[in-house]
């Protein structure tokens, strides 16, 4: 099952842009890249996800790498809501989400 | 309703009791997952369900621990017998059986075994 690697955490300040690295060097063919995010307290919520071609909805953009094997969730202007910790995921199109492997994520501290 | 619901949002329990946590599922959410998160962890998988289909129990760490869903909709984890190291957050989630592969996660059960 392939794995992600990502920061520890990461400091922004508000209304700056964020770029949250992901590297999946053993991505296969088929896996998608999905983003969620985990407030305090709260249970994990979705963010974004994507195959191949870059990706924009209304909480973030993901860039994707040409050889897909590491992207950015791009948050355009952070706020202090965004403080959270981001998880980036690979993942199948459809099915059993089993093999979802959830590592630490990154950390986001926002500074007002 | 809107959003996937968990209870108890918090369980405290003597070691050697069972304890049940509930999740009420987004409706006509078909699948549903339990996770386990314990502190500064990322999520552990437990259980996967899936309409009619025999449940995924691939995760469960032990014959200790085990998951219902009736008719497809609610679903109780139940952990028998408790041990201190079983503390933690149990996040239900959900998923629609077609479109994106996107889950919907309850705000969890927190579970402290003393």
């Amino acid at each position: 099952d392939a794995k992600t690697t990502q920061p520890n955490s990461m400091e922004s300040n508000e209304e700056e842009p964020v770029h949250l690295p992901c590297n999946h060097s053993t991505i296969s063919g088929t896996d998608y890249i999905h983003w969620y995010r985990q407030l305090p307290s709260q249970g994990p919520e979705y963010v974004i996800h994507g195959l191949t071609s870059n990706v924009n909805n209304r909480m973030a953009s993901l860039a994707i790498a040409e050889d897909r094997k590491s992207s950015t969730l791009i948050l355009h202007r952070a706020t202090l809501r965004d403080a959270a910790v981001y998880y980036c995921i690979l993942g199948p199109a459809a099915g059993n989400n089993r093999k979802l492997i959830w590592g630490l994520g990154t950390s986001l501290a926002v500074n007002p | 309703g809107a959003g996937v619901s968990q209870s108890p949002s918090n369980k405290v329990t003597e070691k050697g009791k069972d304890v049940e946590l509930r999740c009420d599922p987004i409706s006509g959410h078909t699948a549903l997952y339990w996770y386990r998160q314990s502190l500064g962890q990322g999520l552990e998988f437990l259980i996967y369900f899936q309409g009619n289909s025999a449940p995924d129990k691939s995760g469960l760490p032990s014959d200790r621990f085990s998951a219902e869903r009736t008719g497809g909709s609610v679903s109780t984890l139940t952990i028998q017998r408790t041990q201190q190291e079983d503390s933690a957050v149990y996040l239900c989630a959900t998923r629609r059986s077609s479109g994106a592969n996107v889950l919907t996660f309850g705000a969890g059960s927190r579970l402290t075994v003393l």
